[in-house]
């Protein structure tokens, strides 16, 4: 089985402008979280979403936003970037739903560097 | 809310040597404990995981028994190798949902 992929795997934009990053999941899991790492903060939850609705936010503006296709890919959008959300960005995917155990499985992340 | 404390600092040791890495947690109700990995460059893989009280998970000579009287969650190898170098993370999930709350993780360096 393939694992989880997320495109692209380098970026760098500059402040004030806006990115969009993409997580394909694990085939059959339907549900995808992000999370931001940074050697400050650690490894903070962003939003999980779960057939195609927002099920979880962390505490982040709303500068940050997501959303979930029908074949459950993903994607997350930053606008107006700040130098601050310099950071590798990371994509899980799990099966969701009832399952008790809820193993996340993570992508290679997105490195973004705001210049 | 949520929170996992992991010992401070990188630990350094040699080849063969006894490792453990200290986890505790605050959560309410009975969490879901796991230890992710990162090696450098990439994303976290699930080393271990423990869903109830007195679980041991275990993975690649890894171990860790989830204490509900201690709220911890030690990760323990007996022998470590060079190619285990890596960062370690305590992480837990409460019950039915995904939100992942991690610990500040601890950079393990095998020296041969």
């Amino acid at each position: 089985k393939a694992g989880v992929t997320q495109t692209p795997r380098y970026l760098i934009k500059t402040r004030g402008q806006q990115v969009t990053l993409s997580c394909s999941p694990i085939s059959g899991h339907r549900s995808v979280s992000w999370y931001q790492q940074t050697p400050g903060q650690g490894l903070q939850f962003l939003f999980e979403y779960f057939s195609e609705t927002q099920r979880n936010k962390g505490n982040f503006p709303g500068r940050f936003s997501g959303r979930q296709f029908s074949n459950s890919r993903s994607e997350m959008n930053v606008s107006t970037l700040e130098l601050g959300d310099s950071a590798l960005y990371l994509c899980a995917s799990s099966l969701g739903g009832d399952s008790i155990s809820y193993e996340q499985y993570f992508g290679p992340g997105t490195r973004l560097t705001v210049t | 809310g949520n929170s996992v404390t992991q010992m401070e600092g990188p630990v350094t040791l040699s080849e063969e040597a006894f490792l453990t890495i200290n986890c505790t947690y605050t959560a309410t109700g009975y969490p879901s404990l796991f230890w992710y990995v990162q090696y450098p460059g990439e994303g976290l893989q699930l080393l271990l995981k423990a869903t109830k009280a007195d679980d041991k998970g275990s993975n690649k000579g890894f171990e860790a028994t989830y204490r509900k009287e201690t709220t911890s969650f030690h990760l323990e190898k007996g022998s470590v190798q060079v190619s285990d170098s890596a960062v370690y993370f305590c992480a837990l999930s409460s019950y039915g949902n995904n939100r992942l709350a991690f610990g500040k993780g601890n950079q393990v360096v095998v020296i041969p």
